[in-house]
């Protein structure tokens, strides 16, 4: 099974900041990654697929990168409604799994 | 518009079964796979079972292999989650989801329904 793994769990940060979040595979998985956004009590959203893919209706601030295991979302201007939790997911094999999160909290 | 409806969630003791449905519309729903998604309360996202857009090739979650079953009926644009021997680790928000054609990721996701597993 592939393990993914979000670092940070945690970022503080301000509005205006440029935020990366990276995350890992425990093996190469090509860009079979999505990203997704979830706020507090609602479902989630996807921002990138294929590692670097913008989905249709995302603001072109939210951008992807990376390929086999090391991947980062990047916010280049973080905006009041990005304050939010972020998960990545593979998609390359079975049992898909997801990373454990980021949660970007206003500094 | 695309919409995905869950249905069906509840208070169910241990051991006890449930039957989640999604109900979907605004897009051909038998040109598509579907999954079901989980967060336990205050915890991450969980991917718990897929099913093909015919209906075949499930796939599941060794978490809930055995104790779930995934279905599907596309005369009535219907995705199903028949959970048995529920246990208290299953509680969470079950989340239906719609896969992008030819890949694994969700591009939409309905609202949610809660599952509680207590006695």
């Amino acid at each position: 099974d592939i393990q993914m793994t979000q670092s940070p769990s945690t970022l503080s940060a301000s509005v205006g900041d440029r935020v990366t979040i990276t995350c890992r595979a425990s093996q190469s998985i090509s860009s079979w990654l999505a990203w997704y956004q979830q706020k507090p009590g609602k479902a989630p959203k996807v921002l990138i697929y294929k590692a670097s893919s913008l989905e249709s209706g995302v603001p072109s601030r939210f951008s992807g990168s990376g390929s086999g295991t090391e991947f980062s979302l990047t916010i280049s201007s973080l905006q009041p409604d990005d304050f939010a939790t972020y998960y990545c997911q593979q998609y390359n094999s079975y049992p898909l799994s997801f990373g454990g999160g980021t949660k970007v909290e206003i500094k | 518009e695309v919409q995905l409806l869950e249905s069906g969630g509840g208070l169910v003791q241990p051991g006890g079964s449930l039957r989640l449905s999604c109900a979907a519309s605004g897009f051909t729903f038998t040109n598509f796979a579907m999954s079901w998604v989980r967060q336990a309360p205050g915890k991450g996202l969980e991917w718990v079972s897929d099913i093909s857009d015919s209906g075949d090739s499930p796939y599941y979650a060794d978490s809930v292999k055995g104790r779930f079953t995934i279905s599907r009926d596309n005369s009535k644009n219907t995705l199903y989650l028949q959970m048995n021997s529920l246990r208290a680790e299953d509680t969470a928000v079950y989340y239906c989801a719609k896969i992008m054609v030819t890949t694994n990721y969700f591009d939409f996701w309905g609202h949610g329904t809660l599952v509680t597993v207590s006695s």
